[in-house]
């Protein structure tokens, strides 16, 4: 089966700076790779996807970035702001969803 | 679009009692609904496909008669916990997929705290 690498697993940066967590994943027939934020006690909610055909995807100071050689993904949330603390999981997907271990960001005002 | 709820969002319940988690789709239709379940600082753990009108597909390890899942319409489908124990104690979340090319739904989840 597909198995999903997330890192880091924690992520303070100051308020105004950038972000990144990168995802791995195994299995080259995965072909849809969500974004999702997760705020405490809440469900996750899908910020941003990609599918494989793309490279790159952005969405105002969210962008997703795929390589589909290297297998590997990654979020990019610019101009941070203290409401954007949250844990984010990536997934890969192709027949079934499989998450990464998660990502808890704190953006310090 | 997309919206997806589930209730109660939170229950507590004594030890040995069972506990039914109701998950809708609001505003589409999900022959497909997922139920995971997440313990503290962790990710989520797929527990259960549920595809409406037949039975539920379980992940290995997850006991089908303990979590029990009915997927009787196009927009619901609840998980019943039976007998439930103190381990059982989690935040159970569903999803739905809309059909559209893989993509999920989660609803808020589902706290549940077992005495």
């Amino acid at each position: 089966g597909e198995n999903v690498e997330q890192h880091p697993s924690t992520l303070s940066v100051q308020e105004g700076d950038s972000a990144v967590i990168k995802c791995t994943y195994s299995d080259s027939a995965s072909n849809y790779f969500p974004w999702y934020k997760q705020e405490l006690g809440k469900g996750p909610q899908l910020i941003i996807d990609i599918r494989s055909n793309v490279g790159e995807k952005k969405d105002q100071r969210i962008a997703v970035t795929l390589n589909k050689t290297a297998k590997h993904f990654s979020l990019h949330i610019t101009e941070t702001q203290p409401e954007d603390s949250a844990v984010y999981f990536c997934a890969a997907t192709g027949n079934q969803f499989y998450f990464g271990t998660g990502t808890s960001l704190t953006v310090i005002p | 679009g997309a919206v997806v709820s589930q209730h109660p969002s939170w229950v507590i319940c004594k030890s040995g009692t069972s506990v039914k988690i109701e998950c809708r789709s609001l505003d589409f239709q999900a022959t497909t609904m997922f139920w995971y379940r997440q313990f503290p600082k962790q990710s989520l753990m797929l527990m259960a496909t549920s595809n409406e009108g037949s039975k539920a597909t379980y992940e290995q390890g997850v006991e089908k008669d303990k979590f029990l899942i009915n997927h009787a319409s196009l927009t619901l489908s609840t998980l019943t916990v039976t007998s439930a124990h103190p381990e059982d104690s989690s935040f159970y979340i569903c999803s739905a997929d809309s059909g559209a090319l893989s993509e999920q739904f989660f609803g808020p989840g589902t706290r549940l705290t077992v005495l």
